[in-house]
């Protein structure tokens, strides 16, 4: 499978716990994003990489979450100190550079419930 | 405002019925249009894109309307598999997929 891939898929941590999330994009994509989604919502922006650089942030980043993409392959989000409202899906999702490249493909998603 | 809505829903359907459902967003300069499908507690998944001239795969027809800042997608002859919530998908830049920005998604059940 040449897909996006996320581990693990579902978490269940203790509140005030840290929680990372691993994604390995399709491997000739040079563009990595994580999104998040709650319950009747629908997916929303976190974070965007092009190769090792983050380009952009959202405002929902708060300074608890941090994410990584250190060679420009796989990517990290961390969650510190996690917080009920934090629970939700964690999506990464992956992209070609280019003209064409903006249809975005996204992983299976990991589950974060936070107890 | 919420930069993409979309009516949430549910629609239920009878199989081989058309339905459609609609869309607007508020970004004038948004360049991209897609949208995506979406089954339960699974990622979304590309349907379409939309093209200003409209299109059409299938028994899925995809319309833009600039001057309106609104997107449709239409689903003839629906069937049971059809069921599934519908993300409108808009990206405001020019050249970049970054920050594509979903709506809330609109609900389908197609029942016998």
């Amino acid at each position: 499978d040449t897909g996006v891939s996320q581990n693990p898929r579902h978490k269940i941590t203790k509140r005030g716990q840290n929680v990372t999330f691993r994604c390995d994009p399709i491997s000739e994509h040079n563009r990595l994003y994580w999104y998040r989604q709650t319950l009747g919502q629908g997916p929303e922006f976190l974070t965007y990489f092009q190769n090792e650089a983050q380009l952009e942030k959202s405002r929902l980043l708060s300074d608890r979450f941090s994410a990584e993409r250190p060679k420009g392959s796989f990517s990290t989000l961390e969650i510190q100190r996690t917080e009920q409202g934090d629970s939700a899906m964690y999506l990464c999702a992956s992209s070609p550079q280019g003209l064409w490249g903006n249809t975005i493909y996204f992983g299976e998603g990991s589950w974060l419930t936070v107890v | 405002r919420k930069e993409v809505e979309q009516d949430p829903g549910p629609f239920n359907v009878p199989e081989g019925a058309t339905v459609a459902f609609n869309c607007t967003y508020s970004n004038s300069a948004s360049q991209s249009f897609f949208w995506y499908r979406q089954d339960c507690r699974k990622e979304p998944k590309l349907l379409m894109s939309v093209y200003s001239s409209g299109n059409e795969d299938g028994r899925f027809t995809a319309q833009l309307n600039r001057a309106s800042q609104y997107i449709s997608l239409l689903i003839r002859d629906s069937k049971l598999s059809d069921s599934a919530t519908y993300l409108c998908v808009v990206n405001p830049q020019t050249g970049t997929a970054s920050k594509l920005t979903f709506g809330t998604g609109t609900r389908l059940q197609v029942t016998l």
